[in-house]
């Protein structure tokens, strides 16, 4: 089945270490999207990629980085430096660069760091 | 004020009910989206609509670019309905981004 998948569902980490957060896509999308979560808000962008080995910053990008080196795969780091990371993390996909396409979502990853 | 506002933010709703959700907009868009997110976090797009009606099951979408207004109509409503309903255009000065409205939650009791 084609699909956005995103590993693990739960992750836990201490404070002052670096994590990523895994996003796979099949659906041979070009544009990829990470977003953040919080109880309250709306969804934030954190980091976008419309193309491989192209990737630019979103709303609340400070503490976080990504790479886009595979066209299926958009991993985020999130790193000691982000003060408020505890926090529910989405990735998505769109199959064009414009606004006007659809976007897919993962199932989400719900970082707790203590 | 948001670029995106939705209300209610919080609505509850007997079996078959038939529900509306409102979302306001203050940017240009090319489309609006309407997208659903089940109690387990993910997020399914319902709609992606620029002009007029658009329909899928029970479920209606309706947008007025001139008032800067969309609707999303559940008929018939059901408990599985039960879910966070997000509103989210992408203005015409974003390239590919989104912004989101706060989400209503929706419950609707058997």
């Amino acid at each position: 089945d084609g699909g956005i998948t995103q590993s693990p569902k739960y992750l836990f980490r201490k404070e002052g270490q670096n994590v990523t957060l895994s996003c796979e896509q099949n659906l041979n999308h070009d544009a990829m999207y990470w977003y953040r979560q919080d109880p309250g808000q709306g969804l934030r962008l954190i980091y976008y990629s419309q193309i491989v080995n192209d990737f630019q910053k979103g709303d609340i990008a400070e503490g976080y980085s990504v790479s886009r080196e595979k066209k299926e795969s958009f991993p985020l780091t999130v790193t000691s430096a982000q003060k408020n990371p505890t926090a529910f993390y989405l990735c998505a996909s769109s199959l064009g660069r414009g606004a006007s396409y659809e976007q897919y979502f993962g199932p989400g990853t719900r970082l707790t760091v203590t | 004020k948001n670029e995106v506002e939705q209300s209610p933010q919080n609505l509850t709703a007997q079996e078959g009910e038939f529900i509306t959700i409102n979302c306001s907009y203050s940017v240009g868009i090319s489309a609006l989206h309407w997208l659903q997110q089940h109690p387990g976090g993910g997020i399914v797009s319902l709609f992606m609509l620029s002009s007029g009606k658009k329909k899928h099951g029970r479920l209606i979408a309706t947008i007025n670019i001139q008032e800067k207004h969309s609707s999303l109509h559940i008929t018939a409503s059901h408990p599985r309905d039960s879910a966070v309903y997000i509103c989210a255009v992408p203005p015409e000065t974003s390239g590919s981004r989104l912004t989101f409205g706060e989400g209503t939650q929706l419950t609707v009791n058997p």
